[in-house]
């Protein structure tokens, strides 16, 4: 089965910086990718979404990559500021069977300090 | 436009009881899939709905059971509760088709088992 690995459990940068977090998949690659942002005690809220045949996305300060030689995609917050502070969540579009099911990894917990 | 809304917010159960959740998916959604989030696992892929059929189900046992209604809302029920089985509920609607492939979360229904 899909196993989804997100580099850190926690990331501490400080404001302005830029955050990468990081989104690793074993096996055959998705048709999607995305990503998702959590705040405490909420439901995660879509960010970006970028297909297997697209190397890079963006939006605003947010940048993701989709590197599906190495199975892995990037997710860089650039000028971040302690607002950007959740928790980051990979999500895999497995397209199987004809269903769409995402698999999420377990997230990364950003927090950017003043 | 209304978000995805699931009640109740908070409950407090006991082990052998059962809990009967609901979602609300965004209106002219007709594909509600629902997500069990723990800190140790993560969010865990439970079931899909789409036009009231189950199309596709998580690695969960047959004590999480779900349904959907005409209308595209649509329950989810855990029998024999056990404390294993506190977690937060997570629902989330999406547009028929799922090119796209976004997600809307509701704010999640957060269950406790005595």
């Amino acid at each position: 089965s899909q196993k989804i690995e997100q580099n850190s459990e926690a990331l501490n940068i400080q404001e302005g910086k830029t955050a990468t977090l990081t989104c690793n998949y074993t096996n055959y690659s998705p048709a999607y990718l995305q990503w998702y942002r959590q705040d405490p005690g909420r439901g995660p809220v879509f960010l970006l979404l970028i297909r297997e045949n697209e190397k890079e996305k963006r939006k605003e300060r947010l940048k993701v990559t989709f590197d599906t030689t190495l199975k892995q995609s990037l997710f860089h917050i650039t000028a971040s500021q302690p607002a950007d502070s959740a928790t980051y969540l990979c999500a895999l579009d497995m397209r199987d069977s004809g269903y769409s099911t995402l698999t999420f990894g377990k997230g990364t917990m950003l927090l950017v300090s003043p | 436009k209304a978000g995805v809304t699931q009640t109740p917010r908070y409950l407090i159960k006991t082990r052998g009881q059962q809990v009967t959740l609901s979602c609300s998916p965004i209106s002219g959604h007709r594909s509600v899939s629902w997500y069990q989030q723990t800190p140790g696992q993560g969010l865990q892929f439970l079931f899909e709905y789409f036009s009231e059929t189950q199309r596709n189900k998580g690695n969960f046992p047959g004590r999480f059971s779900g349904r959907q209604f005409s209308n595209s809302r649509s329950e989810m029920n855990v029998s024999t509760l056990e404390l294993g089985d506190s977690a937060l509920y997570l629902c989330a609607s999406f547009s028929t088709g799922r090119n796209t492939g976004e997600l809307f979360f509701g704010e999640g229904s957060r269950l406790t088992v005595l």
